[in-house]
């Protein structure tokens, strides 16, 4: 595909369950982000991953959360044991390297949206 | 923290020029990115500015003022389409490689 995928496009899940949530990147891009984003709030950066570095995970909210990014294409968001408060939308971004200076155009797939009862 | 304010909201017309600003902390300043997102859809990059000055695409522009700290989108000729959630952001001071963002301005453009 052209642009970035994620799967599925929503899942509601009962408390306490866990849940997986699949991104596949553009692909030739080095550099993966998560991002959660609530209703009408700006984006959270989870975590990211740029080639086979060790992933910057500063954003994740608990130990809860993991992400994992297998042959540096695919990547992974697990939510262990679910909690309302995980209710939100994440998003999937890559870019062709995660470059520094600042230039870093992101391409964000459609999202996941979460919803936890 | 770093963190960037903008408008939460801003209403206009069809047709008209519609500025959107957006302050940033100055410590280790990068540039600033100004993407779009639409009710339930995915952010799209519109600009980026690293240098002072204006950059134009179409009926958007983009500006940045390192010496005040803030830049601005400028969208004109505004149609129905431009309705959406605008945010501004800007590399994390400590890691570049991550992006610190505004909460957004929820822009209503009216017939």
């Amino acid at each position: 595909g052209a642009g970035v995928s994620q799967s599925p496009s929503n899942k509601v899940t009962e408390k306490g369950k866990d849940v997986e949530l699949r991104c596949d990147p553009i692909s030739g891009h080095t550099a993966l982000y998560w991002y959660r984003q609530s209703l009408g709030q700006g984006l959270e950066f989870l975590i990211y991953f740029q080639g086979n570095s060790a992933p910057d995970k500063s954003g994740l909210p608990s130990d809860r959360f993991s992400a994992e990014r297998t042959g540096g294409s695919v990547s992974t968001l697990t939510i262990q044991r679910t909690q309302q408060e995980d209710s939100a939308v994440y998003l999937c971004a890559s870019s062709l390297t995660a470059s520094g200076g600042g230039y870093n155009e992101q391409f964000f797939g459609p999202g996941t949206r979460l919803t936890v009862l | 923290g770093q963190s960037l304010e903008q408008p939460s909201e801003v209403t206009a017309v069809e047709g008209a020029i519609v500025q959107i600003n957006c302050t940033y902390q100055t410590s280790g300043f990068y540039g600033l990115s100004w993407y779009q997102q639409h009710d339930g859809g995915a952010p799209t990059f519109l600009s980026y500015n690293a240098l002072d000055g204006l950059e134009e695409t179409g009926r958007f522009s983009s500006f940045l003022s390192r010496s005040d700290s803030y830049g601005y989108l400028l969208l004109q000729e505004l149609q129905m389409k431009d309705s959406a959630s605008y945010f501004c952001a800007e590399p994390n001071a400590g890691n570049n490689r991550k992006l610190i963002w505004g909460l957004g301005t929820s822009l209503a453009v009216n017939p």
